[in-house]
């Protein structure tokens, strides 16, 4: 079984400019969660998506988006880009929300740095 | 709210040492989940080990070993024989299972030497 793919694995940016970065769930899987993770700030919930809607968001603003397909892939998207936006971003999937039930399942993550 | 302590932020142990990790969880929810990732240099999450809030076993797969206990919030992860192939941060992580989102823990390097 396929785990977790995120596109890209490494990405260079400057300031200003806007970014996607994609992720393919586990087949079946239908929650994808992205998180954030820098040095000084560990790891960071930024939204959950579940059927097509966003279901959770964390402490992030505006200029973090996301949405999702039908097939339950998952884009986000990060607009104006600041030099504090460099991080491993890290997608999850799950069966279903409330993954409590079932673990989340991480990609390798993307390496975005900003110039 | 929600809060994970890993209070060691890093770890150096010898082959065939046993190492202990730590995690101090706080939540007001009866109902929680309990994860353990290890993240090697690849950057992946790899799931360990998923522990509900009513199920106070301990368990053990192979070298790995969890000690569940509700009564001091914690969850400490025990690895037997380390062996250079367990280098990697590892984090806890907690999950009150009304959403996906995970609060994890600041994350213990473990750098396991010849």
């Amino acid at each position: 079984k396929a785990g977790v793919t995120q596109t890209p694995r490494y990405l260079i940016k400057t300031r200003g400019q806007q970014v996607t970065l994609s992720c393919s769930p586990i087949s079946g899987h239908r929650s994808v969660s992205w998180y954030q993770q820098t040095p000084g700030q560990g790891l960071q919930f930024l939204f959950e998506y579940f059927s097509e809607t966003q279901r959770n968001k964390g402490n992030f603003p505006g200029r973090f988006s996301g949405r999702q397909f039908s097939n339950s892939r998952s884009e986000m998207n990060v607009s104006t880009l600041e030099l504090g936006d460099s991080a491993l971003y890290l997608c999850a999937s799950s069966l279903a929300p409330q993954s409590g039930n079932q673990p989340q399942h991480f990609g390798d993550g993307t390496r975005l740095s900003i110039l | 709210a929600q809060k994970v302590t890993q209070a060691q932020t890093e770890i150096s142990v010898v082959e065939k040492e046993d190492v202990t990790l730590d995690c101090v969880y706080e939540t007001r929810d009866t109902t929680y989940y309990l994860f353990w990732y290890k993240q090697p240099p690849s950057g992946e999450l790899v799931f360990l080990i998923r522990r509900n809030s009513f199920d106070e076993q301990n368990e053990i797969s192979g070298r790995y070993s969890w000690n569940f206990q509700k009564s001091t919030s914690s969850f400490n992860f025990t690895i037997t024989a380390s062996q250079v192939v367990d280098s990697a941060v590892y984090f806890c992580a907690l999950n009150t299972g009304t959403a996906s989102k995970l609060t994890f823990g600041t994350g213990t390097r473990l750098q396991v030497t010849l």
